[in-house]
């Protein structure tokens, strides 16, 4: 079974400091794996993906299949950074079903 | 180039009836794939369709159901409505259908059964 898991319902930190969302998933295969993520009073949107390698608005996140892991990083945390923040997994043959995480909010105070 | 349109913004209705959603994708895009958002259950695949073919379905009852058009609007359709299908429907769509798609959601339906 696909399973997506985000321990974190809340993470509070302060501008300018590390942040690191978690993501851990369980899936047989090789996932592809995916960041969404919704601003207040915005729509649901990528983020980032797996497949892409990319580092978008600062943040990146590695693939750690040992762990089975995918977790959000970003160096310095900025206040539009608050958020909700999913984690996603797409399985190989599923097309665009997606497994989400329960989502982690995101506060960064200044 | 204009976003995923949902309508209506907000239904509600009573329990027994049915209720249809519609979203409008991105132009070219032929992939729509619909999920439900609940407080208790998270954002959960419901079905997802691919020129005109329903391609992957999730883990919900027969009551729920969809369709695609030719132009690759979509509808979603449940009947016999319960108290526990209050929700958020999001629909997404992609240019195409394969794992790592990106997929553009739309502002969703929040239904609401009384």
């Amino acid at each position: 079974a696909q399973r997506v898991t985000q321990p974190e319902k809340l993470l509070s930190v302060f501008k300018g400091a590390p942040v690191e969302l978690k993501c851990n998933y369980s899936y047989s295969g090789s996932p592809e794996l995916f960041w969404y993520v919704q601003y207040s009073r915005q729509r649901l949107q990528l983020l980032l993906r797996h497949i892409s390698r990319e580092s978008i608005k600062g943040f990146t996140a590695d693939l750690n299949k040992g762990e089975t892991s995918f977790h959000l990083k970003k160096p310095f945390a900025q206040e539009e950074d608050s958020a909700m923040y999913y984690c996603a997994l797409s399985g190989a043959g599923g097309g665009n079903k997606l497994v989400f995480g329960a989502g982690t909010i995101l506060r960064v105070k200044s | 180039k204009a976003g995923v349109t949902q309508t209506p913004r907000y239904l509600i209705k009573t329990r027994g009836q049915q209720v249809t959603l519609s979203c409008s994708p991105i132009s070219g895009h032929r992939s729509v794939s619909w999920y439900q958002q609940t407080p208790g259950q998270g954002l959960q695949f419901l079905f997802e369709y691919f020129s005109e073919t329903q391609r992957n379905k999730g883990n919900f009852p027969g009551r729920f159901s969809g369709r695609q058009f030719s132009n690759s609007r979509s509808e979603m359709n449940v009947s016999t409505l319960e108290l526990g299908d209050s929700a958020l429907y999001l629909c997404a769509s992609s240019f195409a259908q394969g794992a790592g798609e990106k997929l553009f959601f739309g502002s969703g339906t929040q239904l609401s059964v009384l």
